[in-house]
């Protein structure tokens, strides 16, 4: 069991569609991330959030939005996406950017772009 | 900036033989290792993490790992697997924090009856 959730799962957007991610983490960790996992790609990391305040942007499009309301949430809004945005969205958490602290991952939505 | 390479994109073996998986990383400076599992339609876990001390680290389901700074090799063992350690594994390198940890693309080790 995760103390990272991430809703929804699977998604499914058309191109000119509106849409978000949701990531909750429970365990009292101050820094949050997203990466993206592509096939045969490593993983790469979009944002970073460290007490609510974006630390890193990883040369993302806009069309990736991010928002960290709190310690404990954060969103990705996608709009007007490519059928390349295609990818498991993974989210994480660590106690914070430390370089001691391992990370906690959910187990991600799966996102299809049509 | 840091690189690491896993050398072995897939990996087959037979359900209780010993595996080894390989990983190399490109600095010679402090670093901070890690090796992370995903099972199928999950995310990834903490499988196991050098950071100071032991070369030797053990992680959980029986996973070891060594440290060697002269070769900056972090190669993952598991002396007998079962059908249940089919996954895919990732190496990641960090010497600046966790937001700078770098990944391997992964290796996918298959157990075979």
């Amino acid at each position: 069991e995760t103390g990272v959730t991430q809703t929804p799962r699977h998604l499914v957007m058309g191109m000119t569609n509106k849409k978000s991610l949701k990531c909750e983490q429970h365990l009292g960790h101050n820094a949050m991330y997203w990466y993206k996992q592509s096939a045969k790609k490593p993983l790469e990391l979009m944002f970073v959030y460290n007490f609510k305040e974006q630390t890193e942007n990883n040369s993302v499009p806009s069309r990736f939005s991010p928002e960290c309301p709190n310690s404990s949430h954060l969103f990705l809004h996608l709009h007007t996406l490519q059928p390349e945005d295609s990818a498991l969205y993974l989210c994480a958490s660590s106690q914070d950017r430390d370089r001691h602290s391992p990370l906690h991952f959910g187990n991600g939505t799966r996102l299809t772009v049509t | 900036a840091q690189s690491v390479t896993q050398l072995d994109s897939q990996v087959p073996v037979f359900e209780e033989a010993p595996v080894e998986l390989r990983c190399n990383y490109s600095s010679s400076v402090s670093v901070y290792l890690f090796w992370y599992v995903q099972y199928p339609n999950q995310g990834l876990q903490l499988l196991l993490k050098y950071l100071s001390g032991s070369t030797l680290v053990k992680g959980i389901n029986g996973f070891e790992a060594e440290f060697n700074k002269s070769q900056t090799s972090f190669h993952l063992r598991k002396p007998s697997v079962h059908i249940s350690d089919t996954a895919e594994y990732f190496c990641a390198v960090s010497d600046q924090g966790a937001q700078k940890l770098v990944f391997g693309q992964g290796t996918r080790l298959t157990i075979n009856p």
